[in-house]
């Protein structure tokens, strides 16, 4: 299986800040990488797709970037609904594999 | 607009099969370039995909659930299903239908979960 590894697990961050969130693969992925929002009690919500390509109706302070093994997913100026749980997965293996999320909190 | 929609027994014992079915809406389960996967969330932790099957019938299982997963699809009801046997407690959490296409090889449209206890 290709591991997944985010960075941090958690952050702290206040509106209006720039937040950046890392994943790294165990193998290169090329730009098989995907990204997701979850709030509590509801399913995940696709935010990137292909390292950088932004979902449709998602705001544009999302973006996405990196391609082989290491990844990063941007917002650029948090808003309050942005506090949220992040996952990365990889779709270039047949076993579809997430990062184990990083919770955002607000500071 | 797709939807999906889990639906099955919220409880089940030790030991026995877990079997839940995704009912899909707005669009035909056969048509297009897709994959219907099942993944899974335990209270509090991350996600774990549990397989997929595809517009052909094909399959793909997570190696460490492999022996006990069975993924199916029903065109005519335009639903796919999920088994589980020899439950434990370890499987005990929300299970979640989705779509990903070989267009952006990403999940874009996701049910809303449903919760399975695995207790006596």
């Amino acid at each position: 299986d290709i591991q997944m590894t985010q960075s941090p697990s958690s952050l702290s961050a206040s509106v209006g800040d720039r937040v950046t969130i890392t994943c790294r693969a165990s193998q290169s992925i090329s730009s098989y990488l995907n990204w997701y929002q979850q709030k509590p009690g509801k399913a995940p919500k696709l935010l990137i797709y292909a390292a950088s390509s932004l979902q449709s109706g998602v705001p544009s302070r999302f973006s996405g970037s990196g391609s082989g093994t290491d990844f990063t997913l941007t917002i650029s100026s948090l808003q309050p609904e942005d506090f949220a749980t992040y996952y990365c997965q990889q779709s270039y293996s047949t076993s579809i594999t997430f990062g184990q999320g990083t919770r955002l909190e607000i500071k | 607009q797709v939807q999906l929609q889990e639906s099955g027994p919220g409880l089940v014992k030790p030991s026995q099969t877990l079997s839940l079915t995704c009912t899909v809406s707005g669009g035909s389960i056969s048509s297009g370039s897709y994959y219907w996967s099942w993944i899974r969330q335990p209270a509090g932790k991350g996600l774990e995909w549990i397989g997929r099957i595809y517009t052909s019938g094909s399959t793909n299982y997570n190696p460490s659930l492999k022996s006990r997963v069975t993924i199916s699809v029903d065109t005519s009801k335009n639903q796919f299903s999920l088994k589980l046997s020899s439950v434990t407690a370890a499987d005990t959490a929300v299970y979640y239908c989705a779509r990903d296409s070989t267009y952006n090889w990403a999940y874009d449209y996701w049910g809303q979960g449903t919760l399975v206890t695995v207790s006596s």
